[in-house]
């Protein structure tokens, strides 16, 4: 069983670009949220798809931007790139009903470099 | 402002013994604790949860305890071993209304288990 797949996983763009990163969901999830982790910090909360719609955003401009999917697969696209964006992203995909009692599935992660 | 705040980067413990991480919170919202472990190049791994109604989960080596009146949770490993050598999340999450919770994670405590 397939868990939650990220793509690309590594990418560097130059400052000012915009990019677009994808994520499917763990077979049965159909709820994604999106993270970024800085080097040496925890992942910090972007915001989250249920139904195709964003449910909940986290601390972030609007630079910052997603879309769900009938198959409940996910977009995280990120425009005028700056340098400070560079880090990790990952998507946590979850059953709605069952958010907490087994956690978030993670996928591995999209490492950005802004340069 | 870090909601959940996990003061020590990082941990060394003989193996056989056993491991304590700690994680203190401000928010009194709080509803629902996880524990998170993350190896390089993969994303987060669930660990075991603990629901703010209880003061104490046990999942195999794994027990988290939660004292809400110091607003501190502390993830037990015992015994630890080699394999056990991550970093890990603690995570706490709130309703944020619509039917959905965010998750807040500190920024993690870098566990060595020495053979």
């Amino acid at each position: 069983d397939a868990g939650v797949t990220q793509s690309p996983t590594h990418l560097i763009k130059t400052r000012g670009q915009q990019v677009t990163l994808r994520c499917s969901p763990k077979s049965g999830h159909d709820t994604v949220s999106w993270y970024q982790q800085a080097l040496g910090q925890g992942p910090q909360f972007i915001f989250q798809y249920y139904e195709e719609e964003e449910r909940q955003r986290g601390n972030f401009p609007d630079r910052f931007s997603g879309h769900q999917f009938p198959n409940y697969s996910s977009e995280l696209n990120v425009n005028a790139l700056l340098l400070g964006d560079s880090a990790l992203y990952l998507c946590a995909s979850n059953l709605r009903d069952r958010e907490m009692a087994g956690g978030y599935t993670f996928g591995s992660g999209t490492r950005l470099t802004v340069v | 402002d870090q909601q959940v705040k996990q003061n020590s980067p990082s941990l060394s413990v003989q193996e056989g013994r056993i491991s304590i991480l700690n994680c203190d919170y401000t928010n009194s919202m709080f509803d629902y604790f996880l524990w998170y472990k993350k190896y390089p190049a993969e994303g987060p791994t669930f660990l075991i949860s603990i629901s703010s109604i209880k003061d104490k989960n046990e999942d195999g080596r794994f027990t988290v305890f939660l004292n809400k009146s110091a607003k501190h949770l502390s993830l037990h490993i015992v015994p630890s071993q080699p394999g056990d050598s991550a970093v890990y999340f603690c995570a706490a999450s709130a309703y944020s209304g619509a039917g959905s919770y965010q998750l807040t994670f500190g920024k993690g405590t870098k566990l060595s288990v020495i053979p």
